[in-house]
């Protein structure tokens, strides 16, 4: 069984740009939740989606955004991009809906200047 | 809200054994994970404690106590590959997959 697919791995933007992130779950896994992960921060957990609807919001401002398709794929967005938001952002896929094991993709490690 | 202890860094020799600590503080409890992280990779699952009491998983076992709001990772017979950060992390709320994760510890093993 293929694991959590994460594109891009590495991306570099400069201040004000946007960026989308892409994940894809393990194949039958309905719920993503999406991670931020910085030194000083730790991990922090920025939203949940499940079947098509985000089911919970972390802590981040409104320039966190995402969305999941039919297919349980799910993207995440960032806007007008600050320095802080340099960071590797972690998606996890869940098969069931409860607190269940997750299991997390590789990463995309964004690069703000 | 929720909070979550651990210690920072932690140091220890192959072959020994060492226990990871994690206090946490919840409103509402469903279990508590543990992931290790090796530097430059994802999380990867080790375990998942929702009743007091050990679980042993060959060289890896973790421990809960809800009464104190404290559990326990426990490594066996430490290799060189076991340095890595260990996470501990409780559900944010009783539904859903949102974790609330500790800071982590960084497990160095030397020789």
């Amino acid at each position: 069984k293929a694991g959590v697919t994460q594109t891009p791995r590495y991306l570099i933007k400069t201040r004000g740009q946007q960026v989308t992130l892409s994940c894809s779950p393990i194949s039958g896994h309905r719920s993503v939740s999406w991670y931020q992960q910085t030194p000083g921060q730790g991990l922090q957990f920025l939203f949940e989606y499940f079947s098509e609807t985000q089911r919970n919001k972390g802590n981040f401002p409104g320039r966190f955004s995402g969305r999941q398709f039919s297919n349980s794929r799910s993207e995440m967005n960032v806007s007008t991009l600050e320095l802080g938001d340099s960071a590797l952002y972690l998606c996890a896929s869940s098969a069931q809906g409860v607190s269940n094991e997750q299991f997390f993709g590789p990463g995309t490690r964004l690069t703000v200047l | 809200g929720q909070n979550i202890d651990q210690p920072t860094e932690m140091t220890a020799t192959e072959g020994a054994i060492v226990q990871i600590n994690c206090t946490y503080q919840t409103s509402g409890f469903n279990g508590l994970f543990w992931y290790q992280q090796h530097a430059g990779e994802a999380p990867t699952f080790l375990s998942y404690n929702v009743l007091d009491g050990l679980e042993e998983k060959g060289r890896f076992s973790s421990f809960l106590s809800r009464s104190k709001g404290y559990s326990y990772l426990l490594l066996k017979e430490l290799q060189m590959k076991d340095s890595a950060s260990y996470l501990c992390a409780v559900p944010w709320k009783l539904a859903g997959n949102m974790l609330t994760f500790g800071g982590g510890t960084r497990l160095m093993v030397k020789p």
